[in-house]
């Protein structure tokens, strides 16, 4: 089945010790999105690719960076993770071109936590 | 500024009740609304979705409603059961060539037996 994948589903990190999480989708769409979820609140964009273009949401902290080496892998780095970087994150995929609207397919996350 | 307005945060339904969820938005250049249903530890999951040429469009128990003069729109899921206890995410979003959603803030749906 046609799905996004998260890896790993969790993980646990220390204190300003680097971290990277996957994404990768079988879907071939052309737009991924990463996007941070804290306990009982809305997903928050970090930012997003369209193909090979990096957007970057405004208010994204400069220790959040991302990597797409190709239409099916997407990749989240935090550099130095904060005790306030605990979160679940979401990657998620969806379709562009012409007038068409496309929703958004979800990954099932990966829940980081920061010690 | 939150562009997309959700209530309640949560809501309480006995087993076999209507379950309504209402979202408001401000920006006028949205032109798409689809609803998110997420279970604990999972991923938001797309529900149902709406295009504002139409006002209802319903899905089995699930019915979104749509009021584009008073830019509202409701979920309303029928014979509430309690494996549609999740959170319930509103969203809009508009056509820049490609989705970029905005969401509400969420609903806690808890279904009672």
């Amino acid at each position: 089945d046609a799905m996004v994948i998260q890896n790993p589903r969790y993980q646990v990190t220390q204190f300003g010790k680097p971290v990277t999480l996957s994404c990768s989708q079988t879907l071939n769409h052309n737009v991924m999105y990463w996007y941070q979820q804290k306990s009982s609140q809305a997903p928050k964009l970090l930012f997003h690719y369209y193909d090979k273009d990096f957007n970057n949401e405004a208010d994204t902290p400069d220790n959040f960076q991302s990597r797409r080496p190709n239409t099916s892998f997407c990749f989240l780095d935090i550099r130095s993770p904060g005790l306030g970087d605990a979160a679940m994150y979401l990657c998620a995929t969806g379709v562009a071109g012409g007038w068409v609207q496309e929703t958004q397919y979800f990954g099932p996350g990966t829940r980081l936590l920061v010690l | 500024q939150q562009q997309v307005k959700q209530s309640p945060q949560s809501l309480i339904v006995q087993k076999g009740g209507i379950s309504i969820i209402n979202c408001a938005y401000e920006n006028t250049a949205f032109d798409y609304f689809p609803w998110y249903q997420q279970f604990p530890g999972k991923g938001p999951a797309l529900l149902i979705a709406i295009r504002p040429d139409v006002s209802e469009k319903k899905e089995g128990r699930f019915t979104i409603s749509f009021n584009k003069s008073a830019k509202q729109f409701s979920l309303h899921i029928m014979d509430s059961q309690p494996g549609d206890s999740a959170t319930y995410f509103c969203a809009a979003s508009m056509n820049s060539g490609y989705s970029t959603l905005t969401f509400g803030k969420g609903t806690m749906l808890l279904v009672s037996p």
